[in-house]
């Protein structure tokens, strides 16, 4: 089973600032089904970038992401006060279907 | 519109059975997986299984199996998530989920069942 690590645990960031999350993968991903999702308290996840470097449908350009293989990250170049939330990153094994989650990044007003 | 609209909050004591449910509205209900993902409280997100409502095939996670039963009925677009005898660690927020399968992942979210399980 593959176990997702997400660093660091929490950032402590002012709006404005740019910052870059980070999601290894204990094996590799499988054909980069990585997604990443953001949660705000009291709310569901919501799905901010797929097959490891595609923005949803309505996620701003300031959000970007990269990586492949064990090595991912999610980049805000310019935190907006709607960002501060949790980012979970997770992974799609076929042999057998799983999806795995990261612990999260709780990204936080300084 | 897609949506998916879960049933509303549960208190249960421990031992009781529950049954949550999850419908499926503005896409063809019985051509996507729905997943069901728990979120203890402060805690992260954690898969716990999934069915195709066309024929019914479900998946679960190994650390789900046997704990849960998810089963769908297509005819009222309906997904449902099942504990024959509840513990208070089963105390979550549960959400389902709908699986997009080009690139696996999960594009609408329900809002969320909060359950609370409590002697």
């Amino acid at each position: 089973e593959i176990v997702l690590t997400q660093s660091p645990g929490t950032l402590s960031l002012s709006p404005g600032e740019r910052t870059t999350l980070s999601c290894r993968a204990s094996q590799s991903v499988t054909s980069n089904y990585l997604t990443w999702y953001q949660q705000k308290p009291g709310q569901a996840p919501r799905l901010l970038v797929y097959g490891a470097s595609s923005r949803a449908t309505g996620i701003p350009d300031r959000f970007s992401a990269n990586g492949s293989g064990t090595d991912f990250t999610l980049t805000i170049s310019r935190l907006e006060p709607e960002d501060f939330a949790v980012y979970y990153c997770q992974q799609y094994g076929s042999s057998p279907q799983t999806w795995t989650f990261g612990q999260g990044t709780k990204v936080e007003i300084k | 519109e897609v949506q998916l609209v879960q049933s509303g909050a549960e208190v249960k004591k421990p031992g009781e059975s529950l049954k949550i449910s999850c419908q499926g509205s503005g896409y063809t209900f019985s051509t996507y997986w729905i997943g069901w993902v728990r979120q203890m409280p402060g805690k992260g997100l954690e898969w716990m299984g999934i069915i195709f409502p066309g024929d019914s095939d479900t998946r679960y996670s190994p650390s789900f199996q046997g704990q849960v039963t998810i089963s769908a009925d297509k005819s009222i677009t309906t997904a449902y998530l099942e504990w024959s005898s509840l513990k208070a660690s089963d105390t979550a927020m549960y959400y389902c989920v709908r699986r997009q399968y080009r690139w696996n992942y999960f594009d609408y979210w329900g809002q969320g069942t909060l359950v609370t399980v409590s002697s």
